[in-house]
């Protein structure tokens, strides 16, 4: 079954540094999320992107956060300055047509010192 | 604000018990999703609620959805020690934007 893949599966920066989370989508899914779970609680929304736009965020995602997908696969989350609040499980999730559930990948374990 | 309500939060049962865990959700919504989550895992999807009354089962897992009320419910039958995770409702917001908000999650521990 594909599968979404997420790198790395664990990041430890500095706080102020920028970090680039990863994901390569399910090859035929059209839209793309980011959620974060901070110590396995709540799964709070981040941000979708569809068509190579945006098509909602959260008022988590604030300047310091962006998204893109340089190369038509993978799919990236940006945080330009991290905080020590940054520090969570970021996901990655991908769904097809509207209806269908959203695939996970395995998640990147953010910590922030 | 959509706001997504499980209960219970916790919940702790014995094995062979049946139990059931409420999804209340606040705006107009005609998808509802139900996903297990097993500790330091990723998600994963159990059932895919698509209309009123749609009801799905799984196993010792069942689910179903009442529109109108705003309510979804996960009835957990003769209950095992595998069935131990956080289970999390999450709805599709009825919108052009592309958005699905998750409940607080409902972590459930099977005694033996």
């Amino acid at each position: 079954e594909p599968e979404v893949t997420q790198t790395p599966s664990h990041q430890v920066t500095q706080m102020g540094q920028e970090v680039i989370l990863r994901c390569v989508p399910i090859s035929n899914h059209l839209y793309f999320y980011w959620y974060r779970q901070i110590l396995g609680q709540k799964v709070e929304f981040l941000v979708s992107f569809y068509n190579n736009e945006i098509s909602e965020k959260s008022e988590i995602f604030d300047d310091q956060f962006s998204v893109e997908r340089p190369d038509g696969s993978n799919f990236t989350l940006k945080i330009r300055s991290t905080k020590l609040e940054d520090s969570a499980m970021y996901f990655c999730a991908t769904g097809g047509l509207r209806g269908s559930p959203l695939h996970f990948g395995n998640g990147t374990r953010l910590t922030v010192t | 604000e959509l706001k997504v309500e499980q209960n219970p939060l916790f919940l702790s049962m014995q094995e062979g018990k049946n139990y059931t865990i409420y999804c209340n959700y606040s705006t107009t919504s005609d998808r509802l999703y139900w996903y297990r989550q097993d500790p330091g895992k990723s998600l994963e999807s159990l059932f895919v609620l698509l209309s009123n009354g749609a009801v799905k089962q799984e196993g010792r897992l069942m689910a179903s959805l009442d529109t109108k009320a705003r309510l979804s419910t996960l009835h957990i039958t003769a209950a095992v020690h595998d069935l131990s995770a956080t289970y999390f409702c999450a709805v599709d917001i009825t919108s052009g934007t592309y958005k699905y908000i998750f409940g607080t999650g409902t972590r459930l521990k099977v005694l033996a």
